[in-house]
């Protein structure tokens, strides 16, 4: 079955704590993402890497760090420093191609209790 | 910075009914503009569209883009309720990891 999956669904965090969402890929895509969707709002992008061992920041990494350890797997950790990290996080990845759009993960709620 | 606004922010009608969802943009280096279909979960993607005044359609929906006066339109046909959900716009940029820029989307609901 190939597609992005994405670890946990639900996700509640303490105050404090440090949290890694996982999200994996099968499709033998180079890029990915990591965006974060809170209500009413589109997609803000947190970080991207393009290729393995590489990853840019984007428009609100402040709070997160990224690894991109293998090419199918790109985890993020959401830090004690995040200070309001209950949001939907999505992952999504592209193939290299003109034409290749983004594709999305189902997604991980984070809730801070 | 890229900005995209989509109008209107939520929108109640009944099936049968035809819609039209509104996007429009501001981007330094344009390459492309999606939309997407978001129902609770992971966005589904619609179209991409690069060329002005080329429509594209799949079923009930087509989308057109102007990138002279800088939007796109989303038309719905004869609405269903399967077609509640969030629709995205966002736009492409030219540089090499070509980021998304996303509008804050169009709640519709479809009512029987």
């Amino acid at each position: 079955d190939g597609g992005i999956t994405q670890s946990p669904k639900y996700l509640f965090r303490k105050e404090g704590q440090n949290v890694t969402l996982s999200c994996e890929q099968n499709l033998n895509h180079d890029a990915m993402y990591w965006y974060r969707q809170d209500p009413g709002q589109g997609l803000r992008l947190i970080y991207y890497s393009q290729i393995v061992n590489d990853f840019q920041k984007g428009d609100i990494a402040e709070g997160y760090s990224v690894s991109r350890e293998k090419k199918e797997s790109f985890p993020l950790t959401v830090t004690s420093a995040q200070k309001n990290p209950t949001a939907f996080y999505l992952c999504a990845t592209k193939h290299r191609g003109v034409q290749e759009t983004q594709y999305f993960g189902p997604g991980t709620r984070l809730l801070v209790l | 910075e890229d900005k995209v606004v989509q109008s209107p922010l939520s929108l109640v009608v009944h099936e049968g009914d035809t819609v039209t969802l509104n996007c429009s943009y501001e981007v330094t280096n344009f390459r492309s503009l999606l939309w997407y279909k978001q129902e609770k979960k992971a966005p589904t993607f619609l179209f991409m569209l690069t060329s002005s005044g080329i429509e594209k359609k799949s079923g009930r929906l087509s989308s057109i883009l102007d990138k002279k006066e800088l939007f796109s339109i989303l038309n719905i046909t004869a609405t269903q309720t399967g077609d509640s959900a969030v629709y995205l716009c966002a736009v492409e940029d030219t540089g090499s990891a070509r980021q998304l820029t996303f509008g804050s989307g169009t709640q519709l609901t479809v009512l029987p």
